[in-house]
């Protein structure tokens, strides 16, 4: 039951450039979707969310894109930076209604000096 | 910044014993939630609680498992016969409203021998 999928499981990226991790899902009933970070031996950290009304948003280094019509979202990184080097896990739900989140398996990104 | 906090880090019970993860929400939320991640798989839902009772609960969160918020403070899953198959890294996390982004504490990873 993979309602939430990203597919890159890995991710290699430049210093200073732009990171773009993707992710799809299946449920037409989530309305926000959310991007955690997770570095080894810690809990996932909350990083930008975006509810199903907006098409994007923005807070500082980091943009999440919504595509309802093709039930895709995206979270850009930009300039990547070395502490960026983590575990991505992308996530939705569905409000108001039970506020469970269903998150995908995760893409690590490797930053490159 | 306020965190969500997870004791013990590290668990482990032989097959079969009772085991008791304890979490302290973040003190003004007052909604919380159990997940877990088995080893290589993806974060998983458990339950989530409000207002004194479960609000929802995965089909994971059998009769073995029980949650409760004896005091203002601590949140507790419990595992009332473990199996080999609980192994996993399990986390808590709370939100202030419902649906609102959901902050983790750093889990507590159970090793069932």
């Amino acid at each position: 039951d993979q309602q939430v999928k990203q597919n890159s499981p890995s991710l290699s990226v430049q210093e200073g450039r732009i990171s773009i991790l993707n992710c799809d899902y299946t449920n037409s009933m989530f309305d926000y979707f959310l991007w955690y970070k997770k570095y080894p031996a810690e809990g996932p950290t909350f990083l930008i969310s975006i509810s199903s009304i907006k098409d994007k948003n923005e807070d500082g280094r980091f943009t999440v894109f919504l595509n309802k019509s093709a039930k895709h979202l995206s979270l850009h990184i930009v300039p990547s930076q070395p502490g960026d080097s983590a575990v991505y896990f992308c996530a939705a739900s569905v409000r108001n209604r039970d506020d469970k989140i269903i998150f995908g398996k995760g893409t690590r990104l490797h930053i490159l000096p | 910044e306020p965190e969500v906090t997870q004791t013990p880090s590290h668990q482990v019970t032989q097959m079969g014993q009772e085991v008791i993860l304890r979490c302290v929400p973040i003190s003004n939320h007052l909604y919380f939630y159990w997940y877990r991640q088995i080893l290589g798989q993806k974060v998983e839902f458990l339950v989530s609680f409000y207002n004194n009772e479960i609000s929802e609960k995965s089909e994971i969160f059998d009769d073995q498992f029980s949650v409760e918020r004896p005091d203002g403070s601590n949140f507790t899953l419990k595992i009332r016969s473990t199996k080999l198959e609980d192994s996993a890294m399990y986390f808590c996390a709370s939100s202030d409203r419902g649906a609102q982004p959901q902050h983790f504490g750093d889990g507590t990873r159970l090793s069932i021998l």
